[in-house]
């Protein structure tokens, strides 16, 4: 079955700074990339996501990339502020099955004002 | 903003018993979903439901879980016999359509099993 290994596993920075999550996943049937956010006493919510057939994606300050020969994917957050603070969790779906997602370890982001 | 509901937020109970935790999905989806992530873990995916039946279930899902809707809002998961490594954050969630479309997690059941 799918594995998802995502880094790191915490992610301090200041504000305003950039901050980058890393996942590789190992099934190359995987065509969808969902990027969730989970903030303190609250499930996962869906930021961004992305499709094999995309290299990049943006929406306002956050941005995913795909690269697919290598099997990774990374969440880009721009200009962090403290609110962007939560663990983010990322996955990996295959084409196969009900679209299940695979999710990675999380990364607990941490925004120092 | 609609939103999935779980009740309730921590259940504390002893091994071997039997514990029920409710869901109330979004009111318009037709597709439910179980998981759950163990203190430190991953999140892991037990079971997907739809039209009153089970559509996928993994290795997790045995035969000590269960999963129903007993009416037109509520979705439930139990576990007939915990044992102390069920212990962990149960979530529910649920989606207009199953395969890509965006799935609305509640805030999730603590349980502990002692």
């Amino acid at each position: 079955g799918e594995n998802v290994e995502q880094h790191p596993s915490t992610l301090s920075v200041q504000e305003g700074d950039s901050a980058v999550i890393k996942c590789t996943y190992s099934d190359s049937a995987s065509n969808y990339f969902p990027w969730y956010k989970q903030e303190l006493g609250k499930g996962p919510q869906l930021i961004i996501d992305i499709r094999s057939n995309v290299g990049e994606k943006k929406d306002q300050r956050i941005a995913v990339t795909l690269n697919k020969t290598a099997k990774h994917f990374s969440l880009h957050i721009t200009e962090t502020q403290p609110e962007d603070s939560a663990v983010y969790f990322c996955a990996a779906t295959t084409s196969g099955g009900s679209y299940i997602p695979t999710f990675g370890r999380g990364t607990s982001l941490i925004v120092h004002p | 903003e609609p939103e999935v509901t779980q009740t309730p937020s921590h259940q504390v109970t002893q091994m071997g018993q039997e514990v029920i935790l409710r869901c109330v999905p979004i009111s318009n989806h037709l597709y439910f979903y179980w998981y759950r992530q163990i203190l430190g873990q991953k999140v892991e995916f037990l079971v997907s439901f739809y039209n009153n039946e089970i559509s996928e279930k993994s290795e997790i899902f045995d035969d000590q879980f269960s999963v129903e809707r007993p009416d037109g809002s509520n979705f439930t998961l139990k576990i007939r016999s915990t044992k102390l490594e069920d212990s962990a954050m149960y979530f529910c969630a649920s989606s207009e359509s199953s395969g890509r479309a965006e799935q609305y997690f509640g805030p999730g059941t603590r349980l502990t099993v002692t």
